[in-house]
């Protein structure tokens, strides 16, 4: 079965640039998506279709996908984005990635 | 504003069967796939099952397939998931999701999600 695999952890100072990868066998030529989950909240989509942001996703918040790797974008990071984040895509079924805790030092 | 409500889980028994229920409202109900997605304590995202807007393309899990289906009302907006043959595996926060999309595709997206429903199989 197809697996995308995150780094459990990233960490990040305020300010900074977040980039948080995923990674699957030839994952460039499917789409990604990526969800945010502070906690205790249900899961919000913050990038589709590789690079698209929803409605009243923040501009700080991109994506890329190429190859094996999509990689989510946080620019100037900001408290509020601790949270977990997943990638997702689509190989005969929906994929999560395992999640990544990211930490705003 | 889209809300979707889940209902129906509960504490049950290895073996036992359980339905999940999923009241939608704020949108055209018809034209989206809605899907449930679970997440077990402390753990990552597993999308369940999915179930396109006019219940033509149905998926599940492997986890799942053969135990769990997946049905919907449209005019009651609504959305179920019957759950037979449970096991502590199946433990988990039950999320209802709407997609952005009305087929059930290589592209789907999950734009709206309900608070969740907490299933607990346990002897």
């Amino acid at each position: 079965s197809y697996e995308l695999t995150q780094p459990p952890s990233v960490s990040v100072s305020p300010g900074q640039t977040a980039s948080i990868i995923c990674s699957g066998d030839k994952l460039g030529d499917k789409y990604a998506s990526w969800y945010q989950q502070r906690s205790g909240q249900s899961p919000v989509l913050v990038i589709f279709q590789d690079s698209k942001r929803p409605s009243g996703i923040p501009e700080r918040f991109s994506g890329s996908n190429s190859g094996n790797t999509a990689t989510l974008t946080i620019s100037g990071t900001q408290a509020i984005d601790e949270a977990d984040y997943y990638c997702q895509a689509w190989d005969s079924s929906v994929v999560f990635g395992g999640g990544t805790k990211l930490t705003v030092l | 504003e889209v809300q979707l409500v889940e209902s129906g889980g509960g504490l049950v028994q290895p073996g036992w069967s359980l339905r999940l229920s999923c009241a939608a409202s704020g949108f055209t109900f018809d034209d989206y796939a809605m899907h449930w997605v679970r997440q077990a304590p402390g753990k990552g995202l597993e999308w369940v099952s999915g179930i396109s807007w006019k219940s033509i393309t149905i998926g599940y899990a492997g986890s799942v397939k053969g135990r769990f289906t997946i049905s919907r009302n449209n005019p009651k907006k609504s959305l179920y998931l019957q759950m037979n043959n449970l096991g502590p595996e199946d433990t988990a926060l039950y999320y209802c999701a709407k997609d952005i999309a009305g087929e059930i595709t290589g592209d789907n997206n999950f734009d709206n999600w309900g608070q969740g429903i907490l299933v607990t199989v346990s002897s």
